[in-house]
């Protein structure tokens, strides 16, 4: 499988604040999933996207799928602290010859202070 | 069920022993995922099931693992003769159809941790 480049690695900020987190690849997707994971669970799906340019919210997240179908980005408004946890990014490109396995970025932590 | 189910939830094995995970996908899902969760984060994708079938295991290891899903059983991961290295926490997904359709997404099991002393 492939690893995709995901950043920032970590972010501490204070509740309230924006996040933003972004995911690239050198091959092309043509679906791109975020995943949240608190410790000692497994990832828990957030937002997909199945076509370029597409831009998709799930409350206080948005996402987009890049017009290239190369990157990904999250955005997370008014941060609390229950954001808390590790944010990954996970192409998946489906087509005939595909296995349909999930390539993960190396997840971006996120701290909220109050 | 509603929920990828995994047992146990941890693991310890001595090195040279046998480990053996357990996964039940949701009902009605008809493929199954294996990934491995290491230190760093990393996700590796070991192999992926259709219904019993071999789906994809390009990400399974030659040696020491294996893998099946049988008939109202639930799905298995065995490692024989397990390494340090092999100390992870191994995540099991499910979907209905793969991926086939557009809408299908994964949904994963909350992990099994093994150690490996």
């Amino acid at each position: 499988g492939q690893q995709l480049n995901q950043s920032p690695q970590s972010m501490f900020i204070q509740e309230g604040e924006d996040v933003s987190m972004n995911c690239t690849s050198s091959s092309i997707f043509n679906t791109w999933l975020w995943y949240k994971q608190e410790p000692g669970e497994g990832p828990v799906l957030l937002i997909a996207l199945y076509k370029a340019g597409e831009l998709t919210s799930n409350g206080r997240l948005t996402a987009q799928f890049g017009i290239t179908r190369k990157d990904s980005f999250l955005n997370i408004s008014a941060s609390i602290p229950s954001d808390v946890g590790i944010y990954f990014c996970a192409g998946q490109l489906v087509d005939s010859n595909s296995g349909y396995a999930l390539n993960f970025g190396k997840g971006t932590s996120l701290l909220v202070t109050p | 069920g509603e929920e990828v189910a995994q047992t146990p939830k941890h693991l310890v094995r001595g090195e040279g022993q046998k480990a053996k995970l357990y996964c039940a996908p949701i009902k009605g899902h008809s493929y199954v995922f294996w990934y491995q969760q290491v230190l760093k984060n990393e996700f590796k994708f070991l192999i992926s099931f259709q219904n019993e079938n071999v789906f994809d295991e390009t990400g399974m290891p030659k040696e020491r693992f294996s893998a099946k899903c049988l008939p109202n059983s639930p799905c298995s991961l065995e490692i024989q003769a397990t390494k340090l290295e092999d100390s992870a926490v191994y995540f099991c997904a499910s979907t209905p159809s793969g991926g086939a359709r557009r809408t299908d997404t994964q949904y994963f099991g909350p992990g099994t941790r093994l150690t490996v002393l």
